[in-house]
């Protein structure tokens, strides 16, 4: 699976859009873009994942660049209980019994500030 | 709450000792995974189940643990003769093999001490 790039903090301030930036110039044609969030004490969080199509749901958009190096997880408007460490992955989606594990890096951690 | 449950949340013990943690997955889940996950780092993959059959083992899983997922329901994973730098955060995740959609959901882990 490709390895991804992310800065290690970024700061946001409440209520404004948060982007969190993620390089992945390694990436192969079929592997997506997943991002998981992590909470202090808790169990990373899906959020959101990707192909090459920009993806929005309830939580998050995905922006993924044409040439599918980078991308970025947009939070619209982020709150306090939006602090956490972000993390980007790619891997490819196995169907049948092959596994689905998450390469995890050390991924972003994202401060919002009161 | 129908999330994944993990039992016990926190553990202390003396190096050298048995310990055994449980994972209960969502009901419906076939795949569960293991992870491990040390301060300041990213969860490291441990192990996959796809029902009771143990499919994929990190070289991480030394010989002193095991895991077990006897009737493709719970699991449990087992560390013999602890040491310190097992100390660490072991995060189960379950996922579905029927909706390729559905992305992993993880337990709120169980946080050991090897003291």
């Amino acid at each position: 699976d490709a390895k991804t790039t992310q800065p290690p903090s970024m700061d946001c301030a409440e209520g404004r859009a948060a982007n969190l930036p993620c390089n992945h110039s390694t990436i192969s044609g079929n592997e997506y873009v997943y991002w998981y969030r992590q909470i202090h004490s808790q169990g990373p969080q899906y959020i959101i994942h990707g192909l090459k199509n920009n993806e929005t749901n309830e939580m998050a958009s995905l922006i993924i660049t044409e040439d599918r190096k980078s991308s970025t997880l947009i939070l619209p408007h982020a709150t306090l209980r939006d602090t956490a460490v972000y993390y980007c992955i790619v891997r490819v989606r196995h169907y049948g019994g092959a596994t689905n594990k998450l390469i995890f890096g050390t991924g972003t951690l994202l401060a919002v500030q009161p | 709450d129908t999330g994944v449950s993990q039992n016990p949340r926190h553990k202390i013990t003396k190096r050298g000792q048995n310990v055994t943690f449980r994972c209960d997955p969502i009901s419906e889940h076939n795949r569960l995974y293991w992870y491990r996950q040390t301060l300041g780092q990213g969860p490291e993959f441990l192990t996959y189940f796809q029902n009771e059959a143990q499919l994929e083992k990190s070289r991480l899983l030394s010989d002193r643990f095991s895991a077990e997922r006897p009737k493709g329901s719970f699991s449990t994973l087992e560390i013999q003769r602890t040491e310190q730098g097992d100390s660490a955060m072991y995060l189960c995740a379950s996922s579905s093999q029927r909706d390729v959609d559905t992305e992993a959901f993880f337990g709120q882990g169980t946080r050991l001490t090897v003291v």
